[in-house]
């Protein structure tokens, strides 16, 4: 069935990097969505990307939908402690009203 | 605060035990969900409700029986429970029906342990 994989599973930066995850489909995707859940909470939502090779931003947060609408990435620049948390992409499976959830990058930071 | 509530926070049963969890949005939506999300899995679909119609049963065990009322509560009754059933359970909800392009409102969670 549709899947939707996220690497990496888990990242540890000093307080000041940049981080990245990745997600990939391996079939097309109308559109993608992006959560954040910061630990002992629930997914909250980012944004939703749509149109092949879309780049949006969110302050510190760049979110990119690959050409091929197949892939997708979240990039977070200059790291704080309170980006600490699990962020998932999520895309669309097979029925009307199912969303797939990668696995999800857990972002842990070193003040 | 999402504006959707989930109750109870934390439980912890027994595998012969009867509970209910509940949720209940207060933002006017058509669409309601229940996801388990697992130490090591991602987030997992099991029931959707939209316009009160279950619409998405995705091979859950009969030992979770959901129910909704009307458009604004959504139940997950539990029995006979199994210890690897133990997880967090997130209830979501979505204005309009089509979970693939709507974004999800999260309630907190019940994290439920099964002795």
């Amino acid at each position: 069935g549709q899947q939707v994989m996220q690497i990496p599973q888990y990242q540890h930066v000093q307080e000041g990097e940049d981080f990245t995850t990745y997600c990939n489909s391996s079939t097309t995707l109308s559109n993608i969505q992006w959560y954040k859940q910061r630990p002992g909470g629930h997914p909250v939502f980012l944004i939703q990307l749509v149109k092949s090779g879309e780049v949006k931003k969110q302050k510190r947060l760049t979110f990119q939908f690959g050409e091929a609408k197949k892939n997708s990435s979240l990039h977070i620049t200059a790291t704080q402690t309170t980006d600490v948390g699990t962020y998932f992409c999520a895309g669309p499976g097979q029925g009307a009203q199912k969303l797939v959830f990668g696995q999800g990058t857990r972002l842990t930071i070193n003040p | 605060e999402t504006g959707v509530t989930q109750t109870p926070r934390h439980l912890v049963m027994g595998m012969t035990n009867k509970k209910s969890l509940k949720c209940e949005q207060h933002l006017g939506h058509n669409a309601m969900y229940w996801y388990k999300q697992s130490a090591k899995k991602p987030l997992e679909l099991m029931f959707v409700y939209s316009l009160e119609e279950r619409v998405e049963n995705n091979s859950v065990p009969s030992r979770f029986s959901p129910e909704c009322p009307n458009s604004s509560h959504l139940f997950l009754h539990l029995h006979t429970l199994q210890p690897e059933d133990s997880a967090l359970y997130l209830c979501a909800s979505s204005h309009g029906t089509a979970a693939t392009n709507e974004k999800l409102f999260f309630g907190s969670g019940t994290q439920l342990s099964v002795l």
